[in-house]
């Protein structure tokens, strides 16, 4: 089956910095997600991105599907951004391991 | 427009017992998915239904069962509960003709 990765697991910024999450996958998929999840355990849609880019605020995202990963790009990062990114593929959503992101102030 | 529910919101069980969570899908969609997610993992696809049918399976046991209903709520039924079932159990809901899936606030299962 389809394997998800991404990288880094663990991310630890100083409120304000700028940071990029990746996601690669190794088959093509016709789904891709980004989420975040939050202390309570939400998963919380950012993004619904098969391929492209789209922006929503402080929160941007790419896929190359063809070269097959994606990237999230956090800028001018707060504390409330803290938490667990994921990123899933297919209609039957396969994780990633995710990234632990910690902001401080 | 309600998003995707769950309830219960915390269960805890004793093992060998037998649990019924469930879902109510967000207004227009009817395809719903259960996930479980351990502790420091990513969630893991159980099955997903869509117009009252199975339609896909993950790894687990049949133990692990479900239905949906005609109003596209659902339920995830796990029996002969063992510790390793303690989780957090996520449904998310699909609307028709989409693929984007929508998350509920998730059920902690903890068993004892």
């Amino acid at each position: 089956g389809i394997q998800v990765e991404q990288s880094p697991p663990d991310l630890i910024l100083q409120e304000g910095a700028n940071s990029t999450l990746r996601c690669n996958f190794s088959d093509s998929v016709n789904n891709l997600q980004w989420f975040h999840q939050n202390p309570w355990g939400q998963l919380i849609n950012l993004f619904y991105i098969p391929s492209g880019t789209k922006q929503n605020g402080r929160l941007s995202a790419t896929t190359v599907a063809t070269e097959r990963y994606s990237l999230l790009y956090i800028s001018s990062s707060q504390t409330t951004d803290s938490g667990v990114y994921f990123c899933a593929c297919t209609d039957k959503l396969i994780f990633g391991t995710g990234t632990r992101l910690q902001v401080f102030p | 427009e309600t998003g995707v529910t769950q309830s219960p919101t915390h269960l805890i069980k004793t093992r060998g017992q037998q649990v019924t969570l469930r879902c109510s899908s967000q207004s227009g969609h009817n395809t719903v998915s259960w996930y479980q997610q351990a502790l420091g993992q990513g969630p893991q696809f159980i099955f997903q239904y869509y117009r009252e049918e199975e339609n896909g399976r993950g790894n687990f046991p049949p133990r692990f069962s479900g239905l949906q209903f005609p109003n596209y709520s659902s339920e995830l039924n796990v029996n002969a509960l063992e510790l390793d079932d303690s989780a957090l159990y996520l449904c998310a809901s699909t609307s028709t003709g989409g693929n984007e899936q929508f998350f509920g606030p998730g059920t902690r299962l903890t068993v004892l």
